[in-house]
């Protein structure tokens, strides 16, 4: 079936560099796209959304950047901090499938002080 | 605090048995929706009830059930558990039935279910 999934499963960088969490998805039927950030123990946090009518959104420290040409999703943190170390999760679903969010598999981002 | 409350949080039981997840969605969220997270299938999708209906369904097996309340509470209900149905649970809410911007969907804290 169609999944969404990430090129990488684990992310390093310095502490105050900007992260790039990248993530494609196979469904062209998608039309809304979430980013979340998952942290040791907790549930997944909403982050950032994007509709297929955008090709970026900008939030605190983060934007998000949709190609639809190639399927591909982008999540770009800003002046990474510790606190943003965790697992990040793409989603999609698409308005016929009500709000069924297919995920992605996740990346760790590590940050190094 | 995402405003959605799982209940119990650690849950350990044995193989053949029966429990039930209780979720309180974010105060207004119309719909609920139940997602298993396990090391080696990642976030899947079970089910999702709007207003007290079931609205869509996904890898929910036929040994799982939920429902939804008139007072939009939520519980599944796992029976006849196998040591592979050990995983976290996590409930979710929105507002509405479908996506769009501003009908965020919100997780709670899951619950760890454990057989043994």
């Amino acid at each position: 079936g169609e999944s969404v999934g990430l090129h990488l499963p684990t992310l390093s960088v310095q502490e105050g560099d900007n992260s790039i969490i990248n993530c494609a998805y196979s469904n062209s039927a998608s039309d809304y796209f979430i980013w979340y950030k998952q942290e040791s123990g907790k549930g997944p946090q909403f982050i950032i959304d994007i509709r297929s009518n955008m090709d970026k959104r900008q939030g605190q420290r983060v934007t998000v950047l949709l190609n639809k040409t190639v399927k591909h999703l982008s999540l770009q943190i800003a002046a990474t901090q510790p606190g943003d170390s965790a697992v990040y999760f793409c989603a999609e679903t698409a308005y016929n499938a009500g709000n069924m969010l297919t995920f992605g598999g996740g990346t760790r981002l590590m940050v190094k002080p | 605090d995402s405003g959605v409350t799982q209940t119990p949080k650690h849950l350990i039981t044995a193989t053949g048995q029966r429990v039930t997840l209780r979720c309180s969605p974010r105060s207004g969220d119309l719909s609920v929706y139940w997602y298993q997270q396990s090391l080696d299938q990642g976030l899947q999708f079970l089910i999702q009830y709007y207003n007290g209906e079931e609205r869509a369904k996904g890898n929910i097996l036929e040994r799982f059930s939920a429902q939804q309340f008139p007072d939009l509470h939520s519980e599944l209900n796992l029976s006849s558990l196998e040591l592979g149905d050990s995983a976290l649970y996590f409930c979710a809410s929105s507002v509405a039935g479908t996506g769009k911007i501003g009908n965020t969907i919100y997780f709670g804290e899951g619950s760890w279910l454990t057989v043994v």
